[in-house]
């Protein structure tokens, strides 16, 4: 089956410094791919869609200077905290369709960002 | 505009009895539907969709969930809960490649 990696599975980093995510469709290409963030016990938020060869779109209240997303490949889109704080901690998930007009996305693992 | 409710943040039930998670839809258009299940510190697992076909869906791991339009429902089923079946729940409304909304989860604990 399609299969969604991401990298770092988890990260602590100071705060003011920069992390970098990778996720990656491993199977298929991905025109497309989703940035969730979660916070603890708490739903998936949408922060932006990742757009291979375009800029990303963002959500409404999602800083784009700061969540910087680079869809470099049809398999790799990269989401980087810029001067990560301590609020930015939380679980971030991508997630990526398979296929024009498919009606499933797969998502990847996770990825744990604490900022100390 | 999409969203999902689902009832009951948090539900237990004991081991081999009928586990019931409820969600309900609010879409301006024909939705897809689709429960996904989130083990501690993963992502998420499709656990079955709704995509206009069949009102009875079945999905892994003995799950089934029932399309109902007329309830703008689509409860999340399963005869006999295993302990391996603890775990959230969520329920998310979308269109294949769009973006996906999801309800605000549902914590399922299996009491032995």
């Amino acid at each position: 089956g399609a299969v969604v990696s991401q990298h770092p599975s988890w990260v602590i980093c100071k705060s003011g410094t920069s992390v970098k995510i990778e996720c990656r469709s491993l199977d298929f290409q991905a025109t497309t791919m989703f940035w969730y963030r979660q916070f603890p016990k708490q739903s998936l938020m949408l922060m932006a869609t990742s757009n291979e060869g375009s800029k990303a779109t963002y959500e409404q209240g999602v800083e784009k200077d700061k969540f910087l997303i680079n869809h470099a490949s049809l398999t790799l889109s990269t989401l980087t905290v810029t001067s990560a704080h301590p609020e930015d901690s939380s679980f971030y998930i991508c997630s990526a369709p398979r296929g024009v007009g498919t009606d499933t996305q797969y998502f990847g693992p996770g990825t744990r960002l604490t900022v100390l | 505009a999409q969203s999902v409710t689902q009832l009951g943040s948090h539900v237990s039930v004991s081991e081999g009895a009928l586990v019931l998670l409820r969600c309900n839809y609010s879409s301006s258009v024909p939705p897809y539907l689709f429960w996904y299940v989130q083990y501690p510190n993963q992502g998420l697992q499709l656990l079955l969709k709704y995509t206009s076909a069949a009102t009875l869906v079945k999905g892994i791991n003995g799950f089934e969930a029932e399309f109902k339009k007329s309830e703008t429902s689509f409860h999340l089923t399963k005869p006999s809960a295993h302990m391996s079946d603890a775990a959230e729940y969520f329920c998310a409304v979308g269109f294949g490649n769009e973006k996906l909304t999801f309800g605000t989860g549902t914590r399922l604990t299996i009491i032995p």
